[in-house]
């Protein structure tokens, strides 16, 4: 029973095209992230939502935009597809919005843009 | 620009070997986790030491905190194929309403049986 998943697993799609990666949660937690981790593994964080207010917003392009219909949920939309897109992105979650909370990793979307 | 640097990039040893890795950090942080990734899955937490801990123990892991010199380091012990990973650690800047964590670029550890 996965506790963060996420779909899809693989996306591979052309430039300009508009695509979302999905996220669920089951741990009961009220914080989720997008991390963005690049071909180097460097992981950065792109969002986080507490209670789905949005707490984090860093200097992330605005083709991409972040969705939380409710607290177990956290989805990205990302418009006009730019090759420099391509990475692994990950949905993570916690209980509580302060950093010292262990955070719960899904397993990742790897994202080839052509 | 980044907080939290490991080193070495990528270690090689021998089953049954102790692996050593390094973290250092630019600003003062409230705590220091150390996460585990396998190759192709999401991270892993391993351990969490609190800025006014020195060392801390979890199995076979140890993970040591020197604040005065901004600097973690994460001892596996024993060492089997199966830790076999990229470890990475991520600090929490302190202030109020540190709401994140900044991750490092991490260290390969590779365990040869």
């Amino acid at each position: 029973d996965t506790a963060v998943s996420q779909t899809p697993k693989y996306l591979v799609t052309q430039m300009g095209n508009d695509k979302s990666i999905k996220c669920e949660q089951n741990l009961g937690h009220d914080t989720m992230y997008w991390y963005k981790q690049d071909s180097k593994k460097f992981l950065k964080i792109m969002f986080s939502y507490n209670n789905k207010e949005l707490i984090i917003n860093e200097t992330v392009p605005n083709r991409f935009s972040p969705k939380s219909p409710d607290k177990a949920h956290l989805n990205l939309h990302i418009n006009s597809l730019e090759l420099g897109d391509s990475a692994v992105y990950f949905c993570a979650s916690s209980q509580g919005r302060i950093a010292k909370n262990i955070q719960y990793f899904g397993a990742g979307t790897r994202l080839s843009v052509l | 620009s980044q907080q939290g640097e490991e080193d070495p990039q990528a270690l090689s040893i021998q089953e049954g070997e102790n692996a050593t890795m390094n973290c250092s950090y630019k600003t003062s942080i409230n705590n220091l986790q150390w996460y585990r990734q396998n190759s192709g899955r999401g991270l892993v937490h391993l351990i969490l030491i609190r800025s006014n801990e020195r060392e801390k123990h979890s199995g076979r892991l140890r993970v040591t905190l020197d604040t005065s010199k901004k600097s973690s380091s994460l001892l596996i012990t024993a060492s089997r194929a199966a830790d076999t990973a990229s470890y990475f650690c991520a600090t929490d800047i302190s202030g109020a309403g540190s709401y994140q964590l900044t991750f490092g670029k991490g260290t390969k550890l590779s365990v040869i049986p």
